[in-house]
């Protein structure tokens, strides 16, 4: 297992057109978190699944966004009718919840997104 | 309304010396905090954890100190070098928020020769 990867790595987009990211964690991870970060600021929490059901979204998230974790494996995020203002970078992480005060996550490389 | 404030204004020292970095909240009450690194178009890496119970945490040449009263948090690596030079974000844990993490905003070291 080489850690929480990211697909695509970079992506640009016109406005107006929907994209999906996906997150592979590590296997032995029950939690996957998103994020995310535009330039200059730390990673802003978007949702979190423990194995398959999602148990959070922030309030911040618009109606826009949707995330999935079908099997409690991989997770996709997607977001339709993209504006220039969801241009960042998207990062995922996964973590195991039995571990006691959760310990850390790991992060992927991120999935920078360009809204034109 | 909640907060948590790092040095938005980059930190430049010499190599060997110890940098310190300082995160203040405001209005959490941290089960745990956490730092991690983070490289230009990288994720964040995971550095060190420090619970509330706890003061002073060391990883090597890394410390992270813990006061609750003061609410603050402050991050040290000794004997710095050159690749020590990244963002240093904070982050807090809420009990019963699932271990979401808060991000602070991050303060950009950078270790000259």
């Amino acid at each position: 297992d080489t850690g929480v990867s990211q697909d695509p790595r970079h992506k640009i987009t016109k406005r107006g057109q929907n994209v999906t990211f996906r997150c592979d964690p590590i296997s032995e991870h029950n939690r996957l978190y998103w994020y995310r970060q535009t330039l200059g600021q730390g990673p802003e929490f978007l949702t979190y699944f423990q194995n398959e059901a999602q148990l959070e979204k922030s309030r911040l998230l618009s109606d826009r966004f949707s995330a999935e974790r079908p099997k409690g494996s991989f997770s996709t995020l997607e977001i339709q009718r993209t504006e220039q203002g969801d241009s960042a970078m998207y990062l995922c992480a996964s973590s195991q919840s039995n571990l006691r005060g959760g310990g850390g996550y790991t992060f992927g490389s991120g999935t920078r997104l360009t809204v034109v | 309304s909640q907060k948590i404030e790092q040095n938005s204004e980059a930190l430049n020292i010499q190599e060997g010396k110890t940098a310190t970095l300082t995160c203040n909240y405001t209005n959490y009450s941290p089960a745990y905090l956490q730092w991690y690194r983070q490289d230009p178009g990288r994720g964040p890496v995971f550095l060190l954890l420090i619970r509330e119970n706890e003061k002073e945490k060391r990883k090597e040449r890394l410390k992270v100190t813990f006061d609750t009263t003061l609410k603050q948090s402050l991050f040290h690596i000794t004997a710095s070098q050159p690749a020590d030079s990244a963002t240093y974000l904070c982050a807090l844990v809420v009990t019963g928020g699932g271990n979401k993490l808060t991000f602070g905003t991050g303060t950009q070291l950078k270790v000259e020769l």
